[in-house]
């Protein structure tokens, strides 16, 4: 059973171009999130989503940043027109049924370290 | 609102000794659940372990210990005869809503452990 996968790895864009993180939940997982870690910093919370719904976006900035997990594929993290500022690890967890939040821990992906140039 | 404060941010002990990272958490909820993530150099996030609120019983898993005192509201974490491999930046973090696991994290402390 795979674990959550996020990809790439490592995204460089430059500034003003777009980045697109993707995240692939563990199997049977219906919820996504997504948190950002800026450089020495903690991971800071940014969405939480189910298929096709998004239930807590209130760690994303309000411009540029979207994010969806459609029924089919994983789920996607867009930034438009990136800044330096946006630099920085991105990671994604998955986790089952909601009411089963209480037994399982978020399942972490490896993150996706977005260097803007 | 929550908040997870991890006051020590680096730490460094020479390998074999005891070193225990602290942990305080804020939260107006009854219940919610404490955790501790370790990020090892190579970046990924590692799950070390999950306490719900209501059980202040210590845990012990080989050389890793955790020390939960909801009257001082501390989630502490102790290594003992730490190891080189312990190097890291280990994150507390706190989930407060039943049903959405959305975690709090703390800014983490980086531990060295000298050879």
């Amino acid at each position: 059973n795979a674990g959550v996968m996020q990809n790439p790895r490592h995204l460089v864009r430059r500034r003003g171009q777009e980045a697109r993180l993707r995240c692939s939940p563990m199997k049977g997982h219906s919820h996504v999130y997504w948190y950002r870690q800026l450089p020495e910093e903690g991971l800071k919370f940014m969405v939480y989503l189910q298929k096709e719904n998004i239930i807590d976006e209130s760690g994303m900035p309000k411009e540029r940043f979207s994010a969806e997990f459609p029924k089919e594929g994983p789920s996607i993290l867009r930034i438009q027109q990136v800044v330096r500022g946006d630099s920085a690890a991105y990671f994604c967890a998955s986790s089952p049924r909601q009411a089963t939040i209480m037994n399982t821990e978020a399942f972490f992906g490896q993150g996706t370290r977005l260097t803007v140039v | 609102a929550q908040k997870v404060t991890q006051a020590q941010t680096e730490i460094s002990v020479v390998e074999k000794e005891d070193v225990t990272l602290d942990c305080v958490y804020e939260t107006r909820d009854t219940t919610y659940y404490l955790f501790w993530y370790k990020q090892p150099p190579s970046g990924e996030l590692v799950f070390l372990i999950r306490r719900n609120s209501f059980d202040e019983q210590n845990e012990i898993s080989g050389r890793y210990s955790w020390n939960f005192q909801k009257s001082t509201s501390s989630f502490n974490f102790t290594i003992t005869a730490s190891q080189v491999v312990d190097s890291a930046v280990y994150f507390c973090a706190l989930s407060e809503n039943f049903g959405n696991e959305k975690l709090t994290f703390g800014t983490g402390t980086r531990l060295t452990i000298i050879p």
